[in-house]
């Protein structure tokens, strides 16, 4: 079947502009994350969906950011007043039931993101 | 918080045989997951240790020491598309919790 997906694939913005990033999760998959990547870095959490709840939002850096997810699907995270530090590829993954590493995590191609 | 540790490259020969050490915080430690992530591409799902000892995949190999506190990635038969990076991923509650990530290993085979 189809794996996650994400749009758009690439995202140059001006700083301070509102960005927006989609991400169509594996069907079925009640479990959601959100994770930032820098350049040659490891993973950043952001947040986590359990269906259209976010049982952990600890990872988002600041309040400009927030997430949603709807009909325990399609999932936009939101980027206001975007910072040149914000730079960076957007990943987002999706796992059958979020039982932690129990539960194999399938990502999408990801996001990247440049602010001008 | 929980952290875990990982060298940040290693090279080695193609054909050889090459070991990924990552070590972790102890609290509330569940299991250890590893994922493959090519220069540009998304993290695919390797293997998951949850109890002591060695899982076998292939040609890779994922051990778990919870006394040690300790795990690690052994790849055999290296190939150059092993070329990539390499994430230890823990789960530390075993229940409807995030995966904290490693900062990465860059292995690169050269011939």
């Amino acid at each position: 079947g189809a794996g996650v997906s994400q749009s758009p694939s690439n995202k140059v913005t001006e700083k301070g502009k509102d960005v927006e990033l989609r991400c169509d999760p594996i069907s079925g998959h009640t479990a959601l994350y959100w994770y930032r990547q820098s350049l040659g870095q490891g993973l950043e959490f952001l947040i986590y969906f359990q269906g259209n709840s976010a049982p952990d939002k600890s990872g988002l850096p600041s309040d400009r950011f927030s997430a949603e997810r709807t009909g325990g699907s399609v999932s936009t995270l939101t980027i206001q007043r975007t910072q040149q530090e914000d730079s960076a590829v957007y990943l987002c993954a999706s796992s059958y039931s979020g039982r932690g590493g129990t539960d194999t995590q399938y990502f999408g191609p990801g996001t990247r993101l440049t602010v001008l | 918080g929980q952290s875990l540790e990982q060298p940040s490259e290693v090279t080695a020969v193609e054909g050889a045989i090459v070991q990924i050490n990552c070590t972790y915080q102890t609290s509330g430690f569940y299991g250890l997951s590893w994922y493959q992530q090519h220069d540009g591409g998304a993290p695919t799902f390797l293997s998951y240790n949850a109890l002591d000892g060695l899982e076998e995949t292939g040609r890779f190999s994922s051990f778990l020491s919870r006394s040690d506190s300790y795990g690690y990635l052994l790849l055999q038969e290296l190939q150059m598309k092993d070329s990539a990076s390499y994430f230890c991923a823990a789960d530390f509650s075993g229940g409807y919790q995030k995966v904290t990530f490693g900062t990465g290993t860059k292995l690169q085979v050269i011939p």
